[in-house]
């Protein structure tokens, strides 16, 4: 069965620090994942893919199937990404319906 | 376009009554969703439609849980009795089946049951 687990609940880190969520996934097959994010007071929405392998807004997550992991990433944080960020996989058998990890807060301090 | 509408975006409500929320998907979308968000449990799905149809309710936590989708622009999830431990933000998604995968998600609906 298809799960995804991201380990932390909270990540806290200074403006211009690097930062990684991580993501790791169990999937039978050939798995899509993606990274959604909620900003404060906004919609829930979709901020990238590993099929299109594009940088949004600064982040990229490379999918390691090796480790089965998908870890979203950015080099030097900005306040603004202060976010709540939920990484997820399609499930087997089901393309249109997702599964979504706990999610993780992430703060940026000034 | 508006997007994924929810209403009301906040209720108040009294152990034992009955919540009606309400989903109004983007139009032409083909799958609706209903999720539970809880600082516990993260984001669950709790029941998906396909063309109007429910496709699987797996998710749907207990019978006082209910879900309709009486046409393409028109959802509601439905929960009765209340209980303090339903209170959470219950979200609404929509999706094309064009293989993308990407859900479009409402504003959500901020629920308390006192």
């Amino acid at each position: 069965a298809q799960r995804v687990t991201q380990p932390e609940k909270l990540l806290s880190v200074f403006k211009g620090a690097p930062v990684e969520l991580k993501c790791n996934y169990s999937y039978s097959g050939s798995p899509e994942l993606f990274w959604y994010v909620q900003y404060s007071r906004q919609r829930l929405q979709l901020l990238l893919r590993h099929i299109s392998r594009e940088s949004i807004k600064g982040f990229t997550a490379d999918l390691n199937k090796g480790e089965t992991s998908f870890h979203l990433k950015k080099p030097f944080a900005q306040e603004e990404d202060s976010a709540m960020y939920y990484c997820a996989l399609p499930y087997t058998g089901a393309n249109s319906k997702l599964t979504f990890g706990k999610g993780i807060t992430l703060s940026v301090r000034p | 376009d508006a997007g994924v509408i929810q209403s009301p975006r906040h209720e108040v409500t009294e152990m034992g009554q009955e919540v009606t929320l309400r989903c109004k998907p983007i139009s032409g979308h083909d799958y609706l969703f209903w999720y539970r968000q809880t600082m516990m449990r993260g984001l669950e799905l709790l029941i998906y439609f396909n063309n109007n149809v429910p496709i699987d309710d797996s998710g749907m936590p207990e019978d006082r849980f209910s879900a309709k989708m009486p046409n393409a622009s028109f959802s509601t999830l439905k929960i009765q009795p209340s209980e303090p431990r339903d209170s959470a933000v219950y979200f609404c998604a929509s999706s094309l089946a064009d293989g993308n995968n990407e859900q479009f998600f409402g504003p959500g609906t901020r629920l308390t049951v006192l």
